[in-house]
């Protein structure tokens, strides 16, 4: 079974740029998060959808982030402006169960470094 | 708001050792707690789930107590080996159990 994919792995820019990212979760998997992780952090949920509808947003910077999931599969994640402080992991991860009916576990990528210069 | 409270300074131990690994939570009391590792570089990987009616489970090597009273969950890890050297993370559903947040992550490191 194919795991989640991300793109790109690493991405520098120069702060007031934007950058994209993508995920690709798991087949079937109704549930995609976008976490944030800061060196020496754990994981920040920036957001998560279930299906193409959002869940949880409260914790995305929306002045400068977006989230699409589109059809239900696909998400992509845009910084614009980009902050120094923005430099972390973005990670994407998908579960099995539907929001609201959690019973197991988070299936990760491998995530997407950023610099912010 | 939760908390989700994890020993921040690195765990050093000897390999054949048990490493145990605490995680404390306030303000909320959790339905679950999942317990992750993460490798440098890498995502993280499920490694147990825990509810809030079990006290105890056990997969291989790896033992996870939760103890709601005390709003803590311990993570063992038997016989380690330096292949358990990983950042271990903590995470547990907040109010509706809509969303999983982490903790901050423990270092291990097991000397061969």
């Amino acid at each position: 079974e194919a795991g989640v994919a991300q793109s790109p792995r690493y991405k520098i820019i120069e702060k007031r740029q934007s950058v994209a990212f993508w995920c690709n979760p798991i087949s079937g998997h109704a549930t995609l998060y976008w976490y944030q992780q800061i060196l020496g952090q754990g994981p920040k949920l920036l957001i998560q959808f279930q299906n193409n509808g959002v869940v949880d947003d409260s914790q995305l910077p929306k002045d400068r982030f977006s989230a699409e999931r589109l059809k239900g599969v696909d998400s992509t994640l845009k910084i614009q402006p980009a902050k120094l402080e923005d430099s972390a992991v973005y990670l994407c991860a998908s579960s099995l169960e539907l929001a609201g009916a959690f019973d197991g576990e988070l299936f990760f990528g491998e995530g997407s470094r950023l610099t912010v210069l | 708001s939760q908390k989700i409270e994890q020993n921040s300074e690195a765990l050093n131990i000897q390999e054949g050792k048990t490493a145990t690994l605490t995680c404390n939570y306030t303000n909320y009391s959790p339905a679950y707690l999942q317990w992750y590792r993460q490798d440098p570089g890498r995502g993280p990987v499920f490694l147990l789930l825990i509810r809030e009616n079990e006290k105890e489970k056990r997969k291989e090597r790896l033992k996870v107590t939760f103890d709601t009273t005390l709003k803590q969950s311990l993570f063992h890890i038997t016989a380690s080996q330096p292949a358990d050297s990983a950042t271990y993370l903590c995470a547990l559903d907040t109010t509706g159990g809509f969303k999983t947040i982490f903790g901050a992550g423990t270092r291990l490191f097991v000397k061969a």
